[in-house]
């Protein structure tokens, strides 16, 4: 079952913050965050996994609530090139990832 | 350079046509995947493997099959069985599947 994001979209000016959310039905391992700009491919973003270890990019900061089978992604003073649709990917422990439909995000100047 | 490459990266096909869409990585990664994406849809797993050999169906599997008779390669056959092929394919390869994954730059398949 995919993992719910939220918000679907948001669009921000440039310098302001922005929090998605990706909520799980199941029990998670881990939590993977990707970028991709329109026809590219997806970017790496970050993995959280349970017990608190997380691996990703230094900008990038993320939040993960295993109780609540939650994670967040929070991008602070936007910049244009954050733009693009960001997807969740879920995994409890003993599959593979399963992505959520994304949020798209557009920085403004 | 290390990465993972796709080709061809536009594809079009006529119905009743089987298809195969290539996929070749050099980062020595072991698992190795198939997604599909439409719009407002995210990505949905056909196929993916963890070995050479051997591989498992995902969520979408119906209509597609795949080989994996080296480790650098995981080429995905759409077949004239898939009834809504049209779509952006995507394959990715990592270590695990709790490691990152890197995706290649996609092919877009229409069938006319």
């Amino acid at each position: 079952q995919q993992p719910v994001q939220s918000p679907q979209a948001v669009i921000l000016r440039e310098g302001e913050d922005a929090v998605i959310n990706c909520s799980s039905s199941k029990a998670l391992y881990s939590v993977h965050w990707y970028r991709q700009k329109h026809g590219e491919a997806p970017v790496f973003l970050m993995i959280l996994l349970k017990g608190g270890e997380q691996k990703g990019h230094e900008k990038i900061s993320a939040s993960f609530n295993e109780k609540k089978q939650q994670s967040s992604l929070y991008l602070t003073a936007s910049q244009l090139s954050y733009s693009g649709t960001y997807f969740c990917g879920t995994e409890p422990g003993y599959s593979t990832l399963t992505f959520g439909k994304g949020t798209m995000l557009l920085v403004s100047p | 350079d290390g990465g993972i490459t796709q080709s061809p990266k536009y594809l079009f096909r006529k119905e009743g046509q089987n298809v195969t869409l290539s996929c070749e990585q050099n980062l020595n990664h072991d698992a190795m995947y198939w997604y599909r994406q439409d719009p407002g849809q995210g990505l949905r797993l056909i196929y993916y493997s963890q070995i050479v050999n051997d591989f498992q169906k995902g969520d979408i599997a119906e209509g597609y099959s795949v080989s994996r008779e080296k480790k650098e390669s995981f080429p995905l056959t759409v077949t004239s069985a898939q009834k809504n092929p049209t779509a952006f394919y995507l394959c990715a390869s990592s270590t695990s599947s709790v490691s990152e994954q890197f995706f290649g730059p996609g092919t877009r398949l229409t069938v006319l």
